[in-house]
């Protein structure tokens, strides 16, 4: 059963400290989105890539976040340094590249910055 | 540029009630359209999705979506709630000129015993 895998499910860490948020994709699939859920703003894109190139990442904060696809079985969010106006659930999601499939989402790394 | 609305962050019903959630989407190509159904600390997952063949789409868990361009809607429909359909939905939109997914505020389901 084919799953995008995010790790770790949950995190906590105090302000100041870097986060790294891991997911893998589906095989095969050549697209990976990352986002943010808050209670306040709902569900952000914070990046977009594509065959492991960035195609959109405005919707995120470059002084601190980083996103990065060092091969096409893994892809990061960093957050340097993290900030507690960070807490939130990221989703990372892929999908085969086509406009009209749907993404397939992991459950998901709950992050609280303390 | 497209858009996604969704009337009403939560919606009650009674179990055995019909379920109509509400999604209006705005774009100036021919949509491509994605329900997506989030249970509690989960992911999102796919509902059902229209991509131009029949206007009506019938989804997993007895949901079903009827694509009416002359309105510009999306609606989500079941006849009948079960207690494990409370979740949060999420409508969303593509477009061949645009792959990233516009996702609507999302619309919470409670239900009632």
């Amino acid at each position: 059963d084919a799953r995008v895998t995010q790790t770790p499910r949950h995190k906590v860490t105090e302000m100041g400290q870097e986060v790294t948020m891991r997911c893998q994709p589906i095989l095969g699939h050549n697209t990976v989105f990352w986002y943010r859920q808050t209670m306040m703003q709902g569900l952000e894109l914070l990046a977009y890539f594509r065959n492991r190139a960035p195609l959109d990442d405005s919707g995120m904060p470059k002084d601190r976040f980083s996103a990065e696809m060092p091969d096409a079985t893994l892809a990061t969010l960093k957050i340097q340094p993290s900030e507690p106006r960070d807490s939130a659930v990221y989703f990372c999601a892929s999908g085969p590249g086509t406009v009209n499939t749907e993404a397939f989402f992991g459950q998901g790394t709950r992050l609280t910055v303390v | 540029a497209q858009s996604v609305t969704q009337l009403g962050s939560h919606v009650s019903v009674s179990e055995g009630a019909l379920v109509l959630l509400r999604c209006n989407y705005s774009s100036s190509v021919p949509p491509y359209l994605f329900w997506y159904v989030q249970y509690p600390n989960q992911g999102l997952q796919l509902l059902l999705k229209y991509t131009s063949a029949a206007t009506l789409v019938k989804g997993i868990n007895g949901f079903e979506a009827e694509f009416k361009k002359s309105e510009t809607s999306f609606h989500l429909t079941k006849p009948s709630a079960h207690m494990s359909d409370a979740a949060e939905y999420f409508c969303a939109v593509t477009s061949d000129s645009n792959y990233q997914l516009i996702w609507g505020a999302g619309t919470k389901l409670i239900i009632k015993p």
